[in-house]
């Protein structure tokens, strides 16, 4: 069955990038949205963006300006990019498939803890 | 501050049933029948318990039902067991957006 796994280094400095990757394994990441969502410790879920495998995306408003994401279909990876990074995105990150017919996160990551400071 | 509204905690007795509300907006729950549900043990990432509003997934049991009106939608948990002890999450479609609730603590006494 189709598992998802996030990777990444679980430390960034204030002012600079996160970079995160999804790998896709069991199943095609073809015909699927796949989004990021993270939740900051002690708190609830935040949507950040999804992509279709086809290249499509969107983005949550409050996040916007500072996010990127992006798919590898050749490797069935799915990425990440948030810059000019501060305290408030430390959160444990999510990558979770969203069918196109589901509009629902039916698999998810374990998720991978990053922390933001200097 | 979360788009969707729900109380930040639920409790309920064993056999018993309760009931989580997940409040929005005509732009979100009002608008469309793309409301989930999500479950979270602590340490652990969501998973996945109703979909389009009432739909469950495979293997999850019949004692989880979803329903909406305007714009809340409920998640009823019937024959509260001990082991549904957890956060539930609330989601919804907004136009290209997606929406989550702050989350309902539930806890079994």
């Amino acid at each position: 069955q189709v598992q998802l796994q996030e990777s990444g280094p679980g430390l960034v400095k204030p002012s600079e990038t996160l970079s995160l990757t999804c790998t896709v394994s069991g199943g095609s990441i073809n015909n699927n949205y796949w989004s990021w969502i993270r939740q900051p410790p002690g708190k609830g879920l935040e949507w950040i963006a999804y992509i279709y495998y086809g290249g499509s995306s969107n983005y949550n408003p409050s996040l916007k300006s500072r996010v990127t994401i992006s798919v590898d279909t050749s490797k069935n990876q799915i990425s990440l990019k948030l810059n000019s990074v501060t305290a408030a995105d430390t959160a444990v990150y999510y990558c979770a498939r969203d069918p196109v017919n589901l509009d629902a996160f039916d698999i998810w990551g374990q998720g991978t803890m990053v922390t933001v400071s200097s | 501050q979360s788009a969707l509204t729900q109380p930040p905690s639920a409790s309920g007795s064993p056999g018993q049933s309760v009931t989580i509300s997940c409040t929005g907006t005509s732009s979100d729950i009002g608008g469309y029948n793309y409301v989930s549900w999500y479950q979270q043990y602590p340490g652990k990432a969501p998973k996945l318990l109703i979909y389009e509003v009432n739909k469950r997934p495979s293997g999850v049991p019949d004692r989880f039902s979803g329903s909406k009106s305007g714009n809340t939608a409920s998640l009823t948990i019937s024959g509260l067991q001990a082991e549904d002890e957890a956060d539930y999450y609330c989601g919804s479609y907004a136009v290209h957006n997606k929406e989550f609730g702050g989350g309902t603590k539930l806890t079994v006494l």
